[in-house]
């Protein structure tokens, strides 16, 4: 059964720092790997997406690692901001016929000005 | 080019009671899921409809299913409710069933049983 991990659960950092959120997943067999954002009681916002052949993928100043063989995925933040300041989720779609994907728990951000 | 839009926004029901929430999809996009999110959790898959057939389903009892439109947008009801489905109902689309590409979220719905 695909599990899929974050940490940490909460992480404050001052505006301005490098930061790097941690998602894992127990099963290599994933099609792709997602990062969103959530703001307080709002929908899901997709950042990145990479797929099960691809190491990284960039978007301004985030980029994303995936390392398959090892079950890790890293969303890595350049210069925080405080509008960066939300909930960070990975999911995984596992493989199989329907695009389910599987949540962790999420990285809840804070950045200080 | 419209986004995933869902209504209504927020929805106050009562213990044994019936409810309906709709997602329309983001144009062109034929598949929709829905999620529900407890607080302080990621989402759980709830089933996913593609092209009116619902093609494949998480771990929700029956009283939960529902419909997906030639328009392809989609409801999801749920009877009997019990005070655990209070959550944010998400629903997503993409253009793949395979969830091989970005899949797209709508704002939620927020449902609180009472």
């Amino acid at each position: 059964k695909q599990e899929v991990t974050q940490i940490p659960a909460a992480l404050s950092v001052p505006e301005g720092e490098n930061l790097v959120l941690n998602c894992s997943f127990t099963d290599s067999a994933i099609y792709n790997l997602q990062w969103f954002r959530q703001d307080p009681g709002k929908g899901l916002t997709s950042l990145l997406l990479i797929q099960s052949s691809q190491r990284e993928q960039t978007s301004g100043r985030l980029n994303a690692s995936l390392d398959k063989s090892s079950g890790r995925s890293t969303l890595y933040i350049a210069a925080s901001q405080p509008g960066d300041s939300a909930t960070y989720l990975c999911a995984v779609v596992p493989g199989g016929n329907t695009g389910k994907l599987i949540f962790g728990q999420g990285t809840t951000l804070q950045v200080k000005p | 080019e419209t986004g995933v839009t869902q209504s209504p926004t927020h929805l106050i029901k009562t213990r044994g009671q019936q409810v309906t929430l709709r997602c329309s999809s983001q144009s062109g996009h034929n598949t929709v899921s829905w999620y529900q999110q407890a607080l302080g959790q990621g989402p759980q898959f709830i089933f996913q409809y593609y092209r009116e057939e619902e093609n494949g389903r998480g771990n929700f009892p029956p009283r939960f299913s529902g419909l997906q439109f030639p328009n392809y947008s989609s409801e999801l009801n749920v009877n009997a409710l019990v005070l655990d489905d209070s959550a944010l109902y998400l629903c997503a689309s993409s253009l793949a069933a395979q969830g091989t590409d970005t899949q797209y979220f709508g704002p939620g719905t927020r449902l609180t049983v009472l």
